[in-house]
């Protein structure tokens, strides 16, 4: 069965400090990868998603970047922190005959003080 | 054209009574309309999800009712119980390409015991 892995589950990192948030997914293979942040009380906003090893998009400008260096992995990462990047977010996938239903892993609670 | 409007924000409902959630789109293009869960602190988990082709699903005591006319699709939740208290989400999405889903703002819901 396929089971989603997203760490840590919770982060307080200094404005300005560097981040890395890592999410892998198993017993898949070539899934679509997806990042979303979760503002409190929010809806959820797509950040990047990923149809391949390597091929990153962008949904809207911001101090984050992600990049796929492997099939099942999915990180999200940022070279200086801002208060705005607080949130919680969380990474999906989806695949294979059904590829339009996305699983969510537990999310990554971040605050960035 | 790609907005997905959620409402109410905020829903109350007595146990044993019905839980109505409506969603509203705008992108005909549009082909895949799924209603996520989430609790607090947790990833969302998919709840139940339809096709355009079907003006309505039902899975136990959840029913989705589609309306492609009018470009709406809303969530019931029949005998509502406590333990159904959380945050619901819909979405669309199309069933090509990236698969990437709009969701709705999220809709929070309380059941009283």
């Amino acid at each position: 069965s396929q089971t989603i892995h997203q760490w840590p589950a919770t982060l307080v990192q200094p404005v300005g400090s560097p981040l890395s948030l890592e999410c892998t997914v198993e017993g898949t293979s070539n899934p679509n990868l997806y990042w979303y942040r979760q503002a409190a009380g929010r809806g959820l906003q797509l950040l990047f998603y990923s149809v391949g090893i390597g091929q990153i998009s962008s949904e809207v400008p911001q101090n984050l970047s992600a990049s796929r260096p492997q099939d099942r992995q999915f990180i999200l990462s940022s070279k200086k922190l801002l208060l705005s990047d607080s949130g919680f977010y969380l990474c999906a996938w989806s695949a294979g005959e059904v590829k339009n239903i996305q699983y969510f892993g537990a999310g990554t609670r971040l605050s960035v003080l | 054209q790609q907005q997905v409007k959620q409402s109410p924000q905020s829903l109350i409902v007595q146990k044993g009574g019905i839980s109505i959630i409506n969603c509203a789109y705008e992108n005909t293009a549009f082909d895949y309309f799924p209603w996520y869960q989430q609790f607090p602190g947790k990833g969302p988990a998919l709840l139940i999800a339809i096709r355009p082709d079907v003006s309505e699903k039902k899975e136990g005591r959840f029913t989705i009712s589609f309306n492609k006319s009018a470009k709406q699709f809303s969530l019931h939740i029949m005998d509502s119980q406590p333990g159904d208290s959380a945050t619901y989400f819909c979405a669309a999405s199309r069933g090509s390409g990236t698969y990437k889903y709009i969701f709705g703002t999220g809709t929070r819901l309380k059941v009283l015991a």
